[in-house]
């Protein structure tokens, strides 16, 4: 069975750009989350999608949205792109079903460099 | 609010010592915690959730609701088991994470 898998795996845009990652779980899991891993504040929560929908929401600004297709497939966006949004963005799926609390499997993650 | 709190940023320890790392969380509910581990170059990728109560890899850790912590031991250290850990709490809320800052545990041969 394939991994999760995040393209692409490195970006480099520039101040006030925005920006599209993707992410595709591993085949019948419907939960993704995603997740921001900097030096500094270390992994942070952005969101989750099931079944298509938002279930949780971190502490990120509007410019960090996200979705989340009928094939599960996830792709989050970051508009007006800062300095600060340089990072690893992880994607990770799971089996979750309503309030289920299940493994996460993460991706290799996407490395995102602003300039 | 809930955290989750790992006191060593760098753990360093020789072949065959006992290795603890220390995770402490702050949470009022009843919650599920993992420890996650990042091998060189991998993924990160699940090594223990409390609740199955198993040892991988020879590492054990037990949920202690009174101290709210959730150490990870090891009772003799390889050089395999050098990696960045990761202790992570589930606050019942599907599929969010939280986690702490990470161990990088070093076992010098």
């Amino acid at each position: 069975k394939a991994g999760v898998t995040q393209t692409p795996r490195y970006l480099i845009k520039t101040r006030g750009q925005q920006v599209t990652l993707s992410c595709s779980p591993i085949s019948g899991h419907r939960s993704v989350s995603w997740y921001q891993q900097t030096p500094g504040q270390g992994l942070q929560f952005l969101f989750e999608y099931f079944s298509e929908t938002q279930r949780n929401k971190g502490n990120f600004p509007g410019r960090f949205s996200g979705r989340q297709f009928s094939n599960s497939r996830s792709e989050m966006n970051v508009s007006t792109l800062e300095l600060g949004d340089s990072a690893l963005y992880l994607c990770a799926s799971s089996l979750a079903g309503p309030q289920a609390k299940n493994i996460q499997y993460f991706g290799a993650g996407t490395r995102l460099s602003v300039l | 609010a809930q955290r989750v709190t790992q006191p060593e940023k760098l753990l360093s320890v020789f072949k065959g010592a006992p290795v603890e790392l220390k995770c402490n969380y702050s949470y009022s509910g009843s919650p599920e915690l993992f420890w996650y581990v990042q091998y060189s170059r991998q993924r990160l990728q699940l090594l223990l959730r409390h609740i199955s109560r198993e040892s991988i890899k020879g590492f054990t850790a037990d949920l202690n609701k009174g101290e709210t912590s959730f150490h990870l031991k090891k009772p003799f250290a390889q050089e395999e088991d050098s990696a960045m850990y990761y202790c992570a709490l589930n606050d019942n809320q599907g599929g969010k994470l939280i986690f702490g800052q990470g161990t990088e545990l070093s076992v010098k041969p």
